[in-house]
């Protein structure tokens, strides 16, 4: 099993792009969250899913949009790029959102 | 919200010290999650918590779920090199959907 694995690495992008950060899992879990991550703001949940079809916002949801059409995809959409959205994130999934998650790598995202 | 805040932000210790990271709630959790997250890596599960006092031990790692459920801590048994990372707590409250995490402890050790 590959577990979770995102899509890029790392990213620059200018201010007002657009792009799609990739999320795909192979265990099946039905839950599946963003979350970004700053120097000494820790994790901080972006938008989350518990199963097909169902999406809902955390924390940090202004500036990005999720759809969940398959188990196992769970892709997050900066719509217009801003320079407060350079951060890493990370994509994470659970079995059922209360047991322990399995994050992806990470992307590191660069706004200039 | 839900708050978790977690103490001290930086430790730094001696190989062979003990070291203690302290998670504190501002509701009462269902579970607490603790993970470790190696200097340019992703947080990686450790143990999950589910019941009032309860205690599970990892090799050197021991765990602690606070009596009324609003506080937790990871406490290691003598420190190794490996050990290095920041350690996260995180905490399902109200809604089992959102995990909440803290802000995370950077432990340093030298050797």
């Amino acid at each position: 099993n590959a577990g979770v694995t995102q899509t890029p690495k790392f990213q620059v992008l200018k201010t007002g792009q657009s792009m799609t950060l990739q999320c795909a899992q192979d265990m099946n879990h039905e839950y599946m969250s963003w979350y970004r991550q700053d120097p000494g703001m820790g994790l901080r949940l972006i938008h989350y899913s518990v199963g097909a079809g169902i999406t809902d916002q955390g924390e940090v949801p202004n500036g990005y949009n999720v759809s969940r059409s398959t188990t196992e995809d769970f892709p997050l959409r900066l719509l217009s790029a801003a320079p407060s959205q350079t951060s890493v994130y990370f994509c994470a999934s659970s079995p059922d959102g209360n047991y322990g998650y399995t994050f992806g790598s990470g992307t590191r995202l660069t706004v200039v | 919200g839900q708050q978790v805040m977690q103490i001290p932000q930086y430790q730094h210790v001696q190989e062979g010290e003990d070291f203690t990271t302290y998670c504190n709630s501002s509701t009462t959790l269902s579970n607490i999650q603790w993970y470790k997250q190696r200097p340019g890596g992703h947080p990686v599960f450790l143990i999950q918590l589910v019941k009032s006092g309860e205690v599970k031990k990892q090799k050197r790692l021991t765990f602690q779920f606070g009596e009324a459920k609003k506080n937790s801590s990871l406490h290691i048994t003598a420190t190794q090199t490996t050990d290095v990372g920041t350690y996260f707590c995180a905490g399902h409250g109200g809604s089992n959907y959102k995990l909440t995490f803290g802000k995370g402890t950077l432990l340093t050790v030298n050797p």
